[in-house]
């Protein structure tokens, strides 16, 4: 079965400032994708970026960036020039292709960090 | 574009009576849809998904079930509610591309 671990319950930092959140999977699949999802105060779950495993070149979106180490399994997300905004719990998550008589994906999570942003 | 809504967003519930929480798909057809758990101060934890109408896989025994009576509705149950169903409950869904969106979710205390 495929485990997610994301070693830090909770982290800060100060606005404008840059974070990086750690996560990593257990999986013996060669093919898969990886997850973060945010989930701020009002508890509704937001993609915030995606990466398949099969993709060499990390992630980007806007602020967001991952550091993708399929070797040692590692996915970490890097938020950069923080804002009041990001603070909320951040979900790793992972995903392959399980095929039980018709098409179909699950994700596994990590347990979540909460981040902080303070003025 | 597709929306996903759940409802009721909130509900207090006494142990023993049943219990109803419904999510529907707009904007698509066919979808993986999910019923997923997040206890307090815990991850998200699947309960059910359904590839089709009528098709549930159950990830973990419990004292819920799920239903899909429609294409893109799903529906999750329980016949007399514990104390320990209390949680945040999330429908979510999947087509096309290799991503899961999910649901504004419903919070659910049983009391």
């Amino acid at each position: 079965a495929q485990t997610v671990t994301q070693s830090q319950p909770e982290m800060s930092v100060q606005e404008a400032e840059t974070v990086t959140l750690s996560c990593t999977y257990d999986t013996s699949e060669n093919n898969y994708y990886l997850f973060w999802y945010k989930q701020p105060p009002s508890r509704q779950m937001i993609l915030v970026i995606r990466q398949e495993a099969y993709k060499q070149q990390n992630a980007t979106e806007n602020r967001f960036s991952v550091n993708f180490q399929k070797a040692a399994k590692s996915f970490s997300l890097k938020i950069s020039d923080s804002q009041l905004g990001d603070t909320a719990m951040y979900f790793c998550a992972f995903m392959k292709h399980v095929a039980s008589g018709g098409s179909n994906y699950k994700l596994t999570f990590g347990k979540g960090t909460l981040l902080t942003v303070n003025p | 574009s597709q929306t996903i809504h759940q409802w009721p967003a909130t509900l207090v519930q006494p142990v023993g009576s049943p219990l109803s929480l419904e999510c529907t798909v707009e904007g698509t057809s066919n979808p993986n849809l999910y019923w997923y758990r997040q206890a307090a101060g815990r991850g998200l934890q699947l309960l059910f998904y359904s590839v089709g109408i009528g098709q549930i896989s159950s990830e973990v025994p419990q004292n819920l079930s799920a239903s899909r009576p429609q294409d893109r509705q799903f529906i999750l149950s329980s016949k007399k509610l514990l104390l320990s169903d209390s949680g945040f409950y999330l429908c979510a869904w999947k087509k096309s591309g290799n991503t899961i969106y999910f649901g504004e979710g419903s919070w659910l205390t049983v009391v």
